[in-house]
């Protein structure tokens, strides 16, 4: 079974903190995407990364960035944390791009007062 | 940019029920299309998807999904819930040659006993 494991289910920041949120998959997939989920918005996709120190923008990056050192793990960093940025976040994997089924991690919900 | 419209956000239904969730994409050619599963305190996953062949796809617990090119629909439906099924439901198209899925707002679908 695919795995995909975020470093944190809840988590309290301040504004203006930089938060780092972390997600590792097991299955050795090419490709891992970060969204956020808010209630009727659905998933928003914040980035996307093909391969190893490879990111694309996704829908909403403004605010966020993104690293990916090794395969497995795919980090999204809020440089200065904003109210606005209160909301779910999802990781998700896949094999590559020529597969379309993404595995989902958990969430971390994200609260910045 | 494909864009996905998912008609009700919530539905509340009662055991044995019919459920059908209305979903519709915002333009044609070739489209893969997806519904995905939240149930509470768990993961996304995967319900069904369309890639080609038979419009009437058959997905995990006893959900299936019509795709109808001509009305650009990829609906949801169960002939009989179970409480089991309260859940958040998302209807997602690829975006692209990236394979991006576009996510539609969701729905809420509380079954009662």
């Amino acid at each position: 079974d695919v795995k995909v494991t975020q470093s944190s289910r809840y988590l309290v920041k301040r504004t203006g903190e930089k938060v780092f949120l972390e997600c590792v998959q097991d299955m050795d997939h090419e490709n891992m995407f970060w969204y956020r989920q808010d209630p009727g918005l659905g998933l928003r996709l914040i980035y996307f990364s093909y391969d190893v120190k490879m990111k694309e923008k996704g829908d909403i990056p403004e605010g966020y960035s993104v690293s990916r050192e090794k395969k497995e793990r795919f980090s999204l960093i809020l440089e200065s944390a904003s109210t606005n940025q209160t909301s779910m976040y999802l990781c998700a994997s896949r094999t590559d791009v020529t597969s379309y089924e993404q595995y989902f991690g958990p969430g971390t919900r994200l609260t910045v007062t | 940019a494909q864009s996905v419209s998912q008609h009700n956000h919530h539905v509340i239904l009662s055991e044995a029920a019919s459920l059908e969730l209305g979903c519709n994409y915002s333009y044609g050619g070739t489209v893969n299309l997806f519904w995905y599963v939240q149930y509470p305190g768990q993961h996304l996953q995967l319900l069904l998807k369309y890639f080609s062949g038979d419009p009437l796809v058959k997905g995990i617990k006893g959900f299936e999904a019509e795709f109808i090119k001509s009305k650009f629909s990829f609906n949801l439906r169960k002939p009989s819930v179970q409480w089991s099924d309260t859940a958040e439901y998302f209807c997602a198209v690829r975006s692209d040659s990236w394979g991006k899925l576009q996510f539609g707002a969701g729905t809420q679908v509380v079954v009662t006993p």
